[in-house]
């Protein structure tokens, strides 16, 4: 593929449920982000892979968001028990992970709406 | 940890007039970049700045690196109805790998 996929582009659901967003990044990219946006508001980092270290977790607002990523491919972020103010789009940007090269490259996002 | 903090949050201006954003990182830079998301879409990538006091021009946008490598500036010279949006700078601190955004300037122009 060309660019970066996310998946579903939109997701509506009920307050307590649990939501699962999909990434596919750029083949060949070994670093990999997950955002939150507000409407109106900025980018709200959330995680980030780098090839096999340890993701870096430090934006993760609570204990019922995790994210996945299996090897250098898909990544998936798991909001559980969703609320309310979950409501966000939610971008994903990969890039080569070499250094001078680190240009994001976004994906077009999930609009999550918790009702 | 690393911040980097853009000023002004929100910018009106007049089509025709100019436009500054600017961008101040808590730590020395090994690059900053800046990007563009349009209303409704998803930031895309403008350029990279590397060297102290790098200067570099795309037609109406001139973007600046401070000698420190601590701070950034996107001037856009006499606004067109185009130019709205938010700009993000994105610095990545020396000896880390993750890049950190700015909070963005979002840019409104009155035609």
């Amino acid at each position: 593929g060309a660019g970066v996929s996310q998946s579903p582009s939109n997701k509506v659901t009920e307050k307590g449920k649990d939501v699962e967003l999909r990434c596919d990044p750029i083949s060949g990219h070994t670093a990999l982000y997950w955002y939150r946006q507000r409407l109106g508001q900025g980018l709200e980092f959330l995680i980030y892979f780098q090839g096999n270290s340890a993701p870096d977790k430090s934006g993760l607002p609570s204990d019922r968001f995790s994210a996945e990523r299996t090897g250098e491919s898909v990544s998936t972020l798991t909001i559980q028990r969703t609320q309310q103010e979950d409501s966000a789009v939610y971008l994903c940007a990969s890039s080569t992970g070499l250094a001078g090269l680190e240009t994001q490259y976004f994906g077009p996002g999930t609009r999550l709406l918790v009702l | 940890g690393q911040q980097v903090m853009q000023i002004p949050q929100y910018q009106h201006v007049q089509e025709g007039e100019d436009f500054t954003t600017y961008c101040n990182s808590s730590t020395t830079l090994s690059n900053i970049q800046w990007y563009k998301q349009r209303p409704g879409g998803h930031p895309v990538f403008l350029i990279q700045l590397v060297k102290s006091g790098e200067v570099k021009k795309q037609k109406r946008l001139t973007f600046q690196f401070g000698e420190a490598k601590k701070n950034s500036s996107l001037h856009i010279t006499a606004t067109q109805t185009t130019d709205v949006g938010t700009y993000f700078c994105a610095g990545r601190r020396q000896g880390a790998q993750k890049l950190v955004f700015g909070q963005g300037t979002r840019l409104t122009i009155n035609p």
